[in-house]
């Protein structure tokens, strides 16, 4: 089937420096993506959406960009802080009509001081 | 607002017993889906109910159940439980569910089996 997956399973930053996290999806027709942190011992926790008709999309501190002639999503973060430290995956909607996701296989981040 | 509220926590059970699992969406929420995750799969979708309807379901084996009430709350069941069914599993709600909003988790049921 479809799959959405992530180039790099751990990303170590310093603190204060900017973080980017990728993500590449293989299904053409897919119109909204989903970026979602998880820290440990908690469930996925919503970040930024974007969907096909945007090419860049910013919210506090974080910034989603997406390429659609590369089937590419990338996820910014703007001067990481430790509390940024998480897995991170960006997720793809089924284009049908349920509410069922496909996850990357995630990115950790760690923010070293 | 309150989040997805799941229940319990924690479960530890033995191979061969089965278990039932607890989630409250966010107010107003209509689309509950239940996922598993684990080191070895990741995130994989099991079922989705939309007013008390399953509307898409998983690759996962028929012990693997769920329903959803008329006040939206949703219960999973496992049955026979098998060592490899140790996972966390996540509840997510959203408004009208669909593919094009986004989805709300909920901290998770770990479940470990014996």
């Amino acid at each position: 089937g479809e799959s959405v997956g992530l180039h790099l399973p751990t990303l170590s930053v310093q603190e204060g420096d900017n973080s980017i996290i990728n993500c590449a999806y293989s299904n053409s027709a897919s119109d909204y993506f989903i970026w979602y942190k998880q820290e440990s011992g908690k469930g996925p926790q919503f970040i930024i959406d974007i969907r096909s008709n945007m090419d860049k999309r910013q919210g506090q501190r974080v910034t989603v960009l997406l390429n659609k002639t590369v089937k590419h999503l990338s996820l910014q973060i703007a001067a990481t802080q430790p509390g940024d430290s998480a897995v991170y995956f960006c997720a793809e909607p089924y284009t049908g009509t349920a509410s069922k996701l496909t996850f990357g296989t995630g990115t950790r981040l760690q923010v070293t001081l | 607002k309150a989040g997805v509220t799941q229940t319990p926590r924690y479960l530890i059970k033995t191979r061969g017993q089965q278990v039932t699992l607890s989630c409250s969406p966010i107010s107003g929420h209509r689309s509950v889906s239940w996922y598993q995750q684990t080191p070895g799969q990741g995130l994989q979708f099991l079922f989705e109910y939309f007013s008390e309807t399953q509307r898409n379901k998983g690759n996962f084996p028929g012990r693997f159940s769920g329903r959803q009430f008329s006040n939206s709350r949703s219960e999973m069941n496992v049955s026979t439980l098998e060592l490899g069914d140790s996972a966390l599993y996540l509840c997510a709600s959203s408004i009208q569910g669909g593919g094009n909003q986004p989805q709300h988790f909920g901290d998770g049921t770990r479940l470990s089996i014996l």
